[in-house]
């Protein structure tokens, strides 16, 4: 089974600030096809999870460009440039290999502001 | 835009049934999957249904779920069957999207809260 882990699991952050999220995989999440199938999910108080990077590295519709997601093999990144006060929330990393058992998320990582 | 909705009470060992309302596009030519949160275990992926038919479950909830469409309804379903305390959750509905091989969530529902008790 592919098991995710993140770290920090709390991230205390200031505005204006840089920050950053690791996540690990116990498996490579190379595709066949070239790309690495990581995901990054921002759950802001209240809401559902909503998609910020697909494919390890691009930024979904809409997000800003403040976030950068990186990595290969079993090591990711995600990279806030500076922190705004509404990127407070739990993020969350996937991995969309579907090997059993399937899509697995990781623990997340709770950021909120000092 | 996706919403769950569905009975947020139900007893141990009755089946729980939730539906997601799809809007704003053709339900025929997404992929749709459940998803739950619980403080505990956080995001677990229950399974999917694709733009063709196909399912694919989760193995540890695989004998107890079935997804389906009902396209006449722009409707998602999940039914999980002989629930128990664990299956209390917050159940989201969500697309699943790739270029060539599903992948990834792109839009999700707020999520329905589902408590299973006597």
């Amino acid at each position: 089974d592919i098991v995710m882990t993140q770290s920090p699991l709390s991230l205390p952050v200031t505005p204006g600030e840089p920050a950053s999220i690791s996540c690990r995989s116990n498996q490579s999440l190379l595709h066949s096809n070239g790309f690495y199938f990581l995901d990054w999910y921002l759950q802001k108080p209240g809401q559902s999870p909503q998609l910020l990077i697909y494919l390890g590295s691009i930024r979904a519709s809409g997000v800003p460009d403040r976030f950068s997601g990186s990595g290969s093999g079993t090591d990711f990144t995600l990279k806030i440039s500076r922190v705004e006060a509404e990127d407070v929330g739990v993020y969350y990393c996937m991995q969309g290999l579907q090997t059993p058992p399937g899509f697995t998320f990781g623990p997340g990582t709770k950021v909120d502001v000092k | 835009q996706l919403q769950e909705s569905g009975p947020g009470l139900v007893k141990p060992s009755e089946t729980l049934s939730l539906t997601c309302s799809v809007s704003g596009g053709s339900i025929n030519t997404f992929s749709w999957s459940w998803i739950r949160q619980t403080p505990g275990k956080g995001l677990e992926w229950i399974g999917y249904i694709s733009h063709n038919g196909s399912t694919n479950y989760n193995p540890s909830l695989k004998s107890r779920v079935f997804i389906s469409v009902d396209t006449s309804k722009n409707h998602v379903s999940l039914r999980v069957a002989s629930v128990t305390a664990a299956d209390t959750a917050v159940y989201h509905c969500a697309r699943l999207v790739g270029y060539d091989v599903l992948s990834t969530f792109d839009s999700w529902g707020q999520g329905s809260q589902v408590i299973v008790s006597s």
